[in-house]
């Protein structure tokens, strides 16, 4: 579900660390969740997704973990850049729509 | 391949005033299309969405409304703004059951 009156969570990490970041939906009937970075003015670009019937997927230097007992999602970069400071967005879809959570803003410390 | 245009950009409308906000897809055909809106600092919250010509389904009541007149446009529209109307406001697409949604570079209103 949508969590959209809430301010965004803060993730600070040190250069070349690894960042994780978390995500709850609502929905269990939910069966495709997707990663959105969004940079500062910009339109949310997409990292990776992971079908319903999947618990881990991995992508370039990203991999998604996805808990469906409790409901959780997670997202984690791998010695995190100082081009990785953005918002980052999960979002499930149900039906033909996509709902998305707070996001949370990761700034890179160089 | 695939693109979409939002414009304007930036808007800046006197409160009152109408809004006509428009979105196109290129490169795809029958794309399911979004509007979202987000609030500075805030999650994306989404308002429409249509799957066909015509087909408009609303999330939240309130003071904006769409249409799509076009297989592969989108407008997003208002009579008269309120200032609480002031957002970013992000248009995206998708095709496919389990495919992501492709966003617009957004346009930033202020109503003022």
């Amino acid at each position: 579900g949508e969590s959209v009156g809430l301010h965004l969570p803060t993730l600070s990490v040190q250069e070349g660390d690894n960042s994780i970041i978390n995500c709850a939906y609502s929905n269990s009937a939910s069966d495709y969740f997707i990663w959105y970075k969004q940079e500062s003015g910009k339109g949310p670009q997409f990292i990776i997704d992971i079908r319903s019937n999947m618990d881990k997927r991995q992508g370039q230097r990203v991999t998604v973990l996805l808990n469906k007992t409790v409901k959780h999602l997670s997202l984690q970069i791998a010695a995190t850049q100082p081009g990785d400071s953005a918002v980052y967005f999960c979002a499930e879809k149900e039906g033909n729509q996509f709902y998305f959570g707070t996001g949370t803003s990761l700034t890179v410390i160089p | 391949s695939q693109t979409i245009h939002q414009w304007p950009a930036t808007l800046v409308q006197p409160v009152g005033s109408p809004l006509s906000l428009e979105c196109t897809v290129e490169g795809t055909s029958n794309p399911n299309l979004y509007w979202y809106r987000q609030a500075a600092g805030r999650g994306l919250q989404l308002l429409f969405y249509s799957v066909g010509i015509g087909q408009i389904s609303s999330e939240v009541p309130q003071n904006l409304s769409a249409s799509r007149p076009q297989d592969r446009q989108f407008i997003l529209s208002s009579k008269k703004l309120l200032l609480s109307d002031s957002g970013f406001y992000l248009c995206a697409w998708r095709n496919g059951l389990n495919t992501e949604a492709f966003f617009g570079q957004g346009t930033r209103l202020t109503v003022v």
